[in-house]
């Protein structure tokens, strides 16, 4: 079975807060990817991060951060001194050798000035 | 830049009239895929193409056809489009294949009236 659940649906915040983004996922196999988009309201899905199961190491970008850790099974985000423009759905994303990618339902990001 | 493009940004169609998206794309990549996402929803995978293999969901209705002329272009055929398949379709690209990054176009929404 392959499934990404990402529990929380909406999170609000207000500008320069830190959040995290959390996402659990289930696989069988122990080959697998894992992503991050951000879908602004404009629509267009943009790629964030690829991690494959055999790098955990964690991984800084700027202002964004991943926690990935198998022994939990989660690939949290986290957005520091957040800004309006992180305004968004972020989705998470997991693929297998076997499997097309499937997304978890996606948490609505607000952050206010 | 190498890229995803889709055409038109928003269409408008009646009630079982035909309407075909289209997608093209600059990186040269092997697989094409098409995805349709409703209000507040992950994307959903439709099809894909593998160079020239086609690849359906198994859950995707008859009413949705895909072609691939050539590496470039893919194109999205609803051949009697209903008032449930109003929502944004997405095309994505990747080099080869679900190991690897997918690369959204900004999308199209379809209305259906």
């Amino acid at each position: 079975a392959q499934k990404v659940t990402q529990a929380q649906t909406e999170i609000s915040v207000v500008e320069k807060e830190d959040v995290t983004l959390d996402c659990v996922y289930e696989t069988r196999d122990t080959t697998y990817y894992l992503f991050w988009y951000k879908q602004p309201p404009s629509g267009e899905l943009v790629f964030l991060i690829r991690r494959n199961s055999f790098d955990e190491q964690n991984e800084i970008s700027g202002r964004y951060s991943w926690n990935f850790q198998k022994s939990t099974s989660s690939f949290n985000f986290t957005i520091t001194a957040s800004q309006v423009v992180d305004s968004a759905v972020y989705f998470c994303a997991l693929s297998q050798p076997d499997n097309d990618m499937r997304f978890g339902a996606g948490t609505r990001l607000t952050v206010k000035p | 830049d190498a890229m995803v493009i889709q055409n038109p940004r928003y269409q408008v169609t009646q009630f079982g009239k035909p309407v075909t998206l289209s997608c093209s794309q600059t990186l040269n990549h092997n697989v094409m895929y098409w995805y349709q996402q409703k209000s507040s929803q992950a994307p959903k995978l439709l099809f894909h193409y593998y160079d020239k293999d086609f690849n359906n969901e198994a859950d995707t209705p008859d009413n949705f056809q895909s072609r691939r002329p050539n590496t470039s272009f893919c194109f999205l055929d609803i051949r009697s489009p209903g008032l449930g398949d109003a929502a944004m379709y997405l095309c994505a690209t990747a080099r080869n294949g679900v190991r690897e990054t997918q690369y959204f176009g900004p999308g199209t929404r379809l209305l259906v009236l």
